[in-house]
């Protein structure tokens, strides 16, 4: 089965400085790979997704990742983050076994920006 | 396009008391979920409708949980009894038919067991 893990729980930064959230995820067949964001009590939003094609995805505020096959991670960047930008973030995998709708979802790394 | 809605947005019950949340999906959206967020954890699938019908309830426990979405639209999902452990937020979701289309998500309904 798949699975996927996000290792750090919390990352803190300061306001204009660079960011990466790691995600690495275990699955023995082609995956699809998702982030999502989640800000306090709503709903999570998608930012980014690798289905196929170039391994670098660009997605909604500024953020990216990059699909790495050999190492099978799909970090999230973001080269100068905003206040705004405080939430928890998700990392999901689906893969082709369950026909690629069931997500399985780390456990979230929360960013806290700071000024 | 409207979002998926979700009520209530609060519940707070006691203990083996019954309770059911509501979902409306984005319009056409063959796909429906529902998911558990235990408070520090990432949401855990419950079941997947596809239309009318289950596809995915292998994490559903069917002994106090139970899901329906007739018509192939909104949906309900219910515990009876509640415990403890059920306290979580409880996201729904729905995607378009087709492999790939990202799944949106509800604002989910945050339950408290006393």
């Amino acid at each position: 089965a798949q699975s996927v893990t996000q290792l750090d729980s919390q990352v803190p930064v300061f306001e204009e400085a660079p960011v990466e959230l790691r995600c690495n995820y275990s699955s023995s067949v082609s995956v699809y790979l998702f982030w999502y964001v989640q800000y306090p009590n709503q709903g999570l939003q998608l930012l980014l997704k690798y289905l196929s094609g170039s391994t670098l995805v660009k997605g909604i505020n500024g953020f990216e990742a990059e699909f790495n096959k050999s190492q099978t991670s799909f970090h999230l960047r973001k080269p100068s983050v905003h206040i705004s930008d405080t939430a928890e973030y998700f990392c999901a995998v689906s893969d082709l076994r369950t026909g690629f709708q069931k997500l399985v979802f780390g456990t979230g790394t929360r960013l806290l920006v700071s000024p | 396009e409207a979002g998926v809605a979700q009520s209530p947005r609060y519940k707070i019950i006691e203990k083996r008391q019954s309770v059911a949340f509501w979902c409306n999906p984005i319009s056409g959206h063959a796909t429906l979920y529902w998911y558990q967020q235990i408070l520090g954890q990432g949401p855990k699938l419950l079941i997947q409708f596809q239309n009318n019908g289950v596809v995915d309830d292998s994490q559903l426990p069917k002994d106090r949980f139970s899901a329906e979405r007739l018509k192939g639209v909104d949906s309900t999902l219910k515990i009876q009894p509640a415990k403890l452990e059920d306290s979580a937020v409880y996201l729904c979701a729905s995607s378009a038919a087709g492999t790939g289309w990202p799944q949106h998500f509800g604002d989910g309904t945050r339950l408290s067991i006393l």
